[in-house]
């Protein structure tokens, strides 16, 4: 069946450090979307990319889907105590339908 | 705006009792969706609304799980019985309409089968 993974499954920075998570499709989609969640709370919607090679900014996150609308990217720069969440994407249901399916998330834990 | 209002909160019950989740989506949204969370898992779809109707239950557990609609308004999520696996956060979530891009979700609720 379908899978969205994403890589790295948790990641540790020092505040003010960089954190980059990827997400892999196994079929292409025709959007894809990111989510955060923080301890204790629901996913809340951050974005959805639909062109190919899309990049997308809001502040210090930057959001990239891939060339072959198989894989993305969320990038934050200089990390803050705030960004502390486990990030999820999710992508289309047979790369196109109404249901989405959800990567198991990487949880960020950011040290002050 | 109020956002999807969900109860309860967190529910304890021994296994083989029946239990109930209640899901009132954000006024306006036709479609509304229950998902089902582990621990360090992504949401998972359990089933989807357009209104009243429900237009993808293929993952729904059916012969314990059951939803319904009623008025295409507030939904509800039953499990009878209740399985030690069915522990988890039941999340509930609304959208504008079908093919819209953003899910407003609940806050969930943790259920605990002992």
């Amino acid at each position: 069946g379908q899978q969205v993974m994403q890589i790295p499954q948790y990641q540790h920075v020092q505040e003010g450090e960089d954190f980059t998570t990827y997400c892999n499709s196994s079929t292409t989609l025709s959007n894809i979307q990111w989510y955060k969640q923080r301890p204790g709370g629901h996913p809340v919607f951050l974005i959805q990319l639909v062109k190919s090679g899309e990049v997308k900014k809001q502040k210090r996150l930057t959001f990239q889907f891939g060339e072959a609308k198989k894989n993305s990217s969320l990038h934050i720069t200089a990390t803050q105590t705030t960004d502390v969440g486990t990030y999820f994407c999710a992508g289309p249901y047979q790369g196109g339908s109404e249901k989405l399916v959800f990567g198991k998330g990487t949880k960020l834990t950011v040290n002050p | 705006e109020a956002g999807v209002v969900q109860s309860p909160r967190y529910k304890i019950i021994e296994k083989k009792q029946p239990v109930a989740f209640w899901c009132n989506p954000i006024s306006g949204h036709n479609t509304l969706y229950w998902y089902l969370q582990n621990l360090g898992q992504g949401p998972e779809l359990l089933i989807r609304y357009e209104n009243e109707e429900a237009v993808d239950d293929s993952q729904l557990p059916k012969d314990r799980f059951s939803a319904e609609r009623l008025k295409g308004v507030d939904s509800t999520l039953k499990i009878q019985p209740a399985e030690l696996g069915d522990s988890a956060v039941y999340l509930c979530a609304s959208s504008l309409f079908q093919g819209s891009n953003e899910q407003f979700f609940g806050p969930g609720t943790r259920l605990t089968v002992l």
